[in-house]
């Protein structure tokens, strides 16, 4: 069974200052990590995904995520955050073909000014 | 581009009425899915599909069916509802392997059941 965990509901920050969004994975297999962002009453949008490679992977909007094997992590992070940042993310996983994504619980990004 | 494109966007059911959610798209991917979002449950895989013609049960199938004629549609159908399905219902597409997972989501279908 494979499952992501995203420990924090809720993660506040400066706009400005870095942040860093957590999510841990358990999969059998060479796993495939995803993170999606969701703004209010919207569907889900792709933001970054690692296959295999480089452990730093850039995304979409000045996003990047570190994919740590010794730790089974894949944290979302960014230099500088801005208001516009605040949304939903879910961090997911896949093995295999990748046919089924399973989803962490979603951490509920605010960023003030 | 339309993209994954669901209807209706709302709807408000009576306990044990049925309705289908529709779901098409115009990218040509072979691999589509339905999820349900629930307030801090992330999002559940219902039932998925690998092309027309094939459909496989997700994480939380029971209560729901769905149909895989061509590969721009995959309607999902809610039987008897309950207020248990009361939720956001995603529809998605990818390429499956070739993509390694990424998905195209829909708008989303909140759904409540009364």
């Amino acid at each position: 069974a494979q499952s992501v965990a995203q420990p924090e509901d809720q993660v506040n920050v400066a706009e400005g200052n870095p942040l860093t969004v957590k999510c841990t994975y358990s999969v059998s297999g060479n796993p495939y990590l995803f993170w999606y962002v969701q703004y209010p009453n919207r569907g889900l949008q792709f933001l970054l995904k690692y296959i295999t490679g480089d452990n730093l992977v850039k995304g979409s909007y000045g996003f990047e995520a570190e994919f740590n094997k010794s730790q089974t992590s894949f944290h979302l992070k960014k230099p500088s955050a801005l208001v516009s940042d605040s949304a939903l993310y879910f961090c997911a996983g896949a093995t295999g073909g990748g046919n089924k994504l399973t989803f962490g619980t979603g951490t509920q990004l605010k960023v003030e000014l | 581009n339309a993209g994954v494109t669901q209807t209706p966007k709302f709807r408000i059911l009576k306990i044990g009425q049925s309705m289908t959610l529709q779901c098409t798209q115009d990218m040509n991917h072979n691999y589509m899915y339905w999820y349900r979002q629930d307030p801090g449950m992330g999002l559940k895989l219902i039932y998925y599909s690998v092309g027309a013609g094939i459909t496989d049960k997700g994480e939380v199938p029971n209560g729901y069916n769905v149909s895989r004629s061509t590969t721009e549609d995959f309607p999902l159908r809610l039987e008897l509802a309950a207020p248990s399905q009361t939720s956001v219902y995603f529809c998605a597409s990818g390429q499956g392997t070739r993509d390694r997972g990424e998905a195209f989501f829909g708008q989303g279908t909140r759904l409540t059941v009364v």
